[in-house]
């Protein structure tokens, strides 16, 4: 089983509509990135968090540290949503960076 | 502010050869991590050189292998090439390691034929 699992593998979805992604780990972390990948390989960071929830436009993620799981949420999703959205955590134990498998995402008009 | 780039964006080898990748690091990063992402899959660690240093090492073997230079710049080096190298290198710098927001170049695409 990975150290960090996401769900669902492949979303697809109508424009506007509303986008949840999950992200379970399994070890302990210090802290969270969500990333954003598109295609042509460019990554970007969309957040890091340890706790609670961050907002930044249309995007929110949340994570909750007992449950070992954060979630990504897109408000409103427009088709330059599409991407994919990659969930990573900074082991507590040895520091480095474990990625879930992504999730890709595609936003139709 | 300069971001993170990396030459080459594509690259060709053939199994056995040896292959150099750069990274720039964005202005004021002192460490870079790398990563290697096979088609379809998510990254995996590399390596992280924090101030010339290696500062962690993923599952790879000895015949990978990395620099960072004093202005923070770095390489990755690959001996001995086999088909399952063929992947998207990317690097990442940032201020304060893995725990800091990651700043992610736009990766060499190497193919080993």
């Amino acid at each position: 089983k990975n150290e960090v699992e996401q769900s669902p593998q492949n979303l697809t979805a109508q424009e506007g509509e509303f986008i949840t992604i999950n992200c379970s780990y399994s070890v302990g972390i210090s802290a969270l990135h969500w990333l954003q990948q598109h295609p042509g390989g460019g990554i970007v960071s969309l957040f890091m968090l340890s706790s609670g929830k961050k907002k930044h436009g249309r995007l929110i993620a949340t994570i909750n540290i007992q449950e070992k799981h954060s979630s990504l949420h897109i408000t409103a999703s427009h088709p330059r949503d599409s991407a994919v959205y990659i969930c990573a955590v900074s082991s507590s134990n040895t520091g480095k960076l474990i990625f879930g498998q992504g999730t890709t995402l595609q936003v139709k008009p | 502010e300069t971001g993170v780039t990396q030459s080459p964006t594509h690259l060709i080898k053939t199994r056995g050869q040896q292959v150099t990748l750069r990274c720039s690091s964005q202005s004021g990063h002192n460490t870079v991590s790398w990563y290697q992402q096979a088609l379809g899959q998510g990254p995996q660690f590399i390596f992280q050189y924090y101030r010339e240093e290696e500062n962690g090492r993923g599952n790879f073997p000895p015949r990978f292998s990395g620099l960072q230079f004093p202005n923070y710049s770095s390489e990755l080096n690959v001996n001995a090439l086999e088909l399952d190298d063929s992947a998207l290198y990317l690097c990442a710098s940032s201020l304060l390691g893995y725990t800091d927001t990651q700043y992610f170049g736009p990766g060499t695409r190497l193919t080993v034929l």
